[in-house]
């Protein structure tokens, strides 16, 4: 079975402080997706990143980093010297095809950076 | 505009009401699905359309019934609901429905049901 597994419910940081959140994920596939997508306050999703099931390189983008890693089927996003601003829930996300051609989604970690 | 625009952003209905959530994206995707979101649980897919075509329906209740009259636009619209379904509904688009596209989320209409 396909399922995304985000144990963090939330996380409370002080601002300036390195948080990781953490994703498991679970299918059979060999060809599949892995996203991390934001949601503020406001509502909407908004996509972070994506990653393709043959491509392990950790990747980089400004404070934000992704560590993926096949043999623990994990995909964990770090945020270094945090802001008030990245306070949001993040949802880990597992897109594969075949039948079922769906974006699976964890439950979410919230966020709460402190001032 | 650009992205995906979801009206209204609030929404208190009755029991007994009809209502319809308006999603609009200005992507140029071919694909569009909405979610449920209640709290402390899993964003839940309920319909895909692609092409215009409702190409999934994950046993959703019949007291919500999708439209897709156009690859613009998807509506959901209401009809004698339960407080259960008080939650945030999500549109969203893709280009195609394989998934290294990603998807593009609108802001969502926060439901409550009375």
């Amino acid at each position: 079975a396909q399922k995304v597994t985000q144990a963090q419910t939330e996380i409370s940081v002080v601002e300036k402080e390195d948080v990781t959140l953490d994703c498991v994920y679970e299918t059979r596939d060999t060809t599949y997706y892995l996203f991390w997508y934001k949601q503020p306050p406001s509502g909407e999703l908004v996509f972070l990143i994506r990653r393709n099931s043959f491509d392990e390189q950790n990747e980089i983008s400004g404070r934000y980093s992704w560590n993926f890693q096949k043999s623990t089927s994990s995909f964990n996003f770090t945020i270094t010297a945090s802001q008030v601003v990245d306070s949001a829930v993040y949802f880990c996300a597992l897109w594969h095809g075949g039948a079922t051609n769906k974006l699976i989604f964890g439950t979410g970690t919230l966020l709460a950076v402190q001032p | 505009e650009t992205g995906v625009t979801q009206t209204p952003r609030h929404l208190v209905m009755g029991m007994t009401n009809k209502k319809s959530l308006k999603c609009e994206q200005h992507l140029g995707h071919n694909a569009m699905y909405w979610y449920k979101q209640s709290a402390k649980k899993p964003l839940e897919l309920m319909f895909v359309y692609s092409l215009e075509e409702r190409v999934e329906n994950n046993s959703v209740p019949s007291r919500f019934s999708p439209e897709c009259p156009n690859s613009s636009h998807l509506f959901l619209h209401l009809h004698t609901l339960q407080p259960e379904d008080s939650a945030l509904y999500l549109c969203a688009s893709s280009q195609g429905r394989t998934g290294g596209h990603g998807y593009t989320f609108g802001s969502g209409t926060r439901l409550t049901v009375v």
